[in-house]
C-alpha cells in the first residue's frame, strides 16, 4: 500500500525559531499533498493544499508567511514553521493523493512543541 | 462553515456489540466518502470509503452506509473490538480535489 513518511515525529524547540518538516511519499507520485492542523479535540484543520511546483495555496486564516509550503518534487513537501511561538504547538499532519487516486495517505504527524 | 459534522464527540460500546458511527454532510457535490481511525498522536489511517453511487460497502467488520437524500453516512463496527477504540473522522471529496473532514468520534469498546 501507498506509504507516507513524515518527519520529524516531534520536535521541542525555543520561542522564535524555525523548524522544517518533511513529508514524504515512499512508493508512488504525489502531485498534492496537504497540510493539516490538529489541535486537541478538533478536527484536522487543512491548513494548505501543496501542488509540485506551484505555490500552495492556503485556507483563509493560515498565514503563508508563517507556514512556508515548498513541494519541490513528486515525492516531497515541506511545511516550514518560521519564528515559532507557543501558540504555534500542535499535531501537524500530512497527507498526499496518489495521481489519479481518491483516497488521501497521511504521514503519522509532527507533534511540535514551541517552548 | 463545516460541511462534514459528526455531532457526536464520543460514543462508548460494548465489546461484541455494535458500534454506530454517525456523520452528515451540507453539500450535494460531494461524491465520495471516507471513514478514518485515528490513534492519539498519529497520524489518521484509510478505513473504508464508498462512492456517491452506492448506498452501502463493507470490509469485513466495517460497512458504510450512504443516504443520499438525507446527506448521511453511518459507519458500522460488528462485532466491537477493544483495539477498535480510537477517534474516527469521517470526511468527503468533490472530485477528489478537496477533502473536507468531521470533528471527529471518539470510540470507546470496553472490555
Amino acid at each position: 500500500g501507498a506509504v507516507v513518511s513524515q518527519h520529524p515525529s516531534r520536535v521541542i524547540c525555543k520561542s522564535g525559531t524555525s523548524v522544517k518538516i518533511e513529508c514524504r511519499s515512499l512508493d508512488f507520485q504525489a502531485t498534492t499533498m496537504f497540510w493539516y492542523r490538529q489541535f486537541p479535540k478538533k478536527s484536522l484543520m487543512l491548513m494548505a493544499t501543496s501542488n509540485e511546483g506551484s505555490k500552495a495555496t492556503y485556507e483563509q486564516g493560515v498565514e503563508k508567511d508563517k507556514f512556508l509550503i515548498n513541494h519541490a518534487s513528486l515525492t516531497l513537501s515541506t511545511l516550514t514553521v518560521t519564528s515559532a511561538h507557543p501558540e504555534d504547538s500542535s499535531f501537524y499532519i500530512c497527507s498526499a493523493i496518489r495521481g489519479g487516486g481518491e483516497k488521501l495517505f497521511f504521514g503519522s504527524g509532527t507533534q511540535l512543541s514551541v517552548l | 462553515d463545516q460541511q462534514v459534522k459528526q455531532n457526536s464527540p464520543s460514543l462508548s460500546v460494548q465489546e461484541g456489540r455494535i458500534s454506530i458511527l454517525n456523520c452528515d454532510y451540507t453539500n450535494s457535490m460531494f461524491d465520495y466518502f471516507l471513514w478514518y481511525k485515528k490513534y492519539p498522536a498519529e497520524g489518521p489511517t484509510f478505513l473504508i470509503s464508498i462512492s456517491s453511487i452506492k448506498d452501502k460497502n463493507e470490509d469485513g467488520r466495517f460497512t458504510v452506509f450512504l443516504n443520499k437524500s438525507a446527506k448521511h453516512l453511518s459507519l458500522h463496527i460488528v462485532p466491537s473490538q477493544p483495539g477498535d477504540s480510537a477517534v474516527y473522522f469521517c470526511a468527503a471529496s468533490n472530485t477528489g480535489n478537496q477533502f473536507y473532514f468531521g470533528t471527529g468520534t471518539s470510540l470507546t469498546v470496553i472490555p
